[in-house]
């Protein structure tokens, strides 16, 4: 089974400050996806990546997926307290989606 | 637009008591998964339904069944509740089972506590 690795494993930043969270593993991932979740529902979809070197942005955040796609990372830039929440990274197998162990990252007004 | 619903929202159980949760997609989805999550543990899969009409384990299946009722309704089952079993589980739903780009949408959660 792969094993999605998180770092940090919390984070705790002043509103507008930079951050960069990570997701390793020991395998070549096929897929990479990005979940945000908020205290109290469920995780939600923020970005696929597909292509090793691949870099997508979405408004204050910037996804990474490694040139080997072993490794992606999650850049936000000038972080606010909405921004606050768990962000997981998932890749799929076989009928099945792998979760990391996720980063809680708290933004503080 | 519901999407994937899920019941009871919270739960108290007694060790030994049984109960079912539901789960309920209306989009349509030909796969849906249930993942319990427990503190700095992510989300771990139970059991999953690739399609209709079918279900398999996932890693953490023991003390649980499931049942796939229709193309909408995806059932989870504690026969005989543990403590260990305490945890924040969810439903999934995605529209082909394992795609490489398939999204994975969720319930709000529901909160069991086994005393």
């Amino acid at each position: 089974t792969q094993l999605l690795e998180q770092s940090p494993q919390f984070l705790s930043i002043q509103e507008g400050e930079n951050l960069t969270v990570y997701c390793n593993s020991s395998s070549v991932f096929s897929s990479l996806q990005w979940y945000r979740q908020e205290p109290g529902e469920g995780p939600v979809l923020l970005v696929t990546v597909v292509t090793g070197g691949e870099v997508k942005k979405l408004k204050r955040l910037t996804f990474q997926f490694g040139d080997a796609r072993k490794d992606s990372s999650l850049h936000i830039t000038a972080a606010q307290p909405g921004d606050t929440g768990l962000y997981l990274c998932v890749t799929s197998g076989t009928y099945k989606y792998i979760f990391g162990t996720g980063t809680r990252l708290k933004v503080l007004a | 637009n519901a999407g994937v619903t899920q019941t009871p929202k919270f739960q108290v159980l007694k060790t030994g008591q049984s109960m079912t949760l539901q789960c309920a997609q209306d989009m349509n989805h030909n796969s849906m998964y249930w993942y319990r999550q427990d503190p700095g543990m992510g989300l771990r899969l139970i059991y999953y339904s690739a399609s209709e009409g079918t279900t398999d384990k996932g890693e953490v299946p023991n003390g649980y069944n499931v049942s796939r009722l229709n193309k909408r309704e995806f059932s989870l089952r504690l026969e005989s509740a543990a403590p260990s079993q305490t945890s924040v589980y969810f439903c999934a739903s995605s529209r082909l089972a394992g795609a490489v780009t398939g999204e994975l949408f969720f319930g709000e959660g529901s909160r069991l506590t086994v005393l």
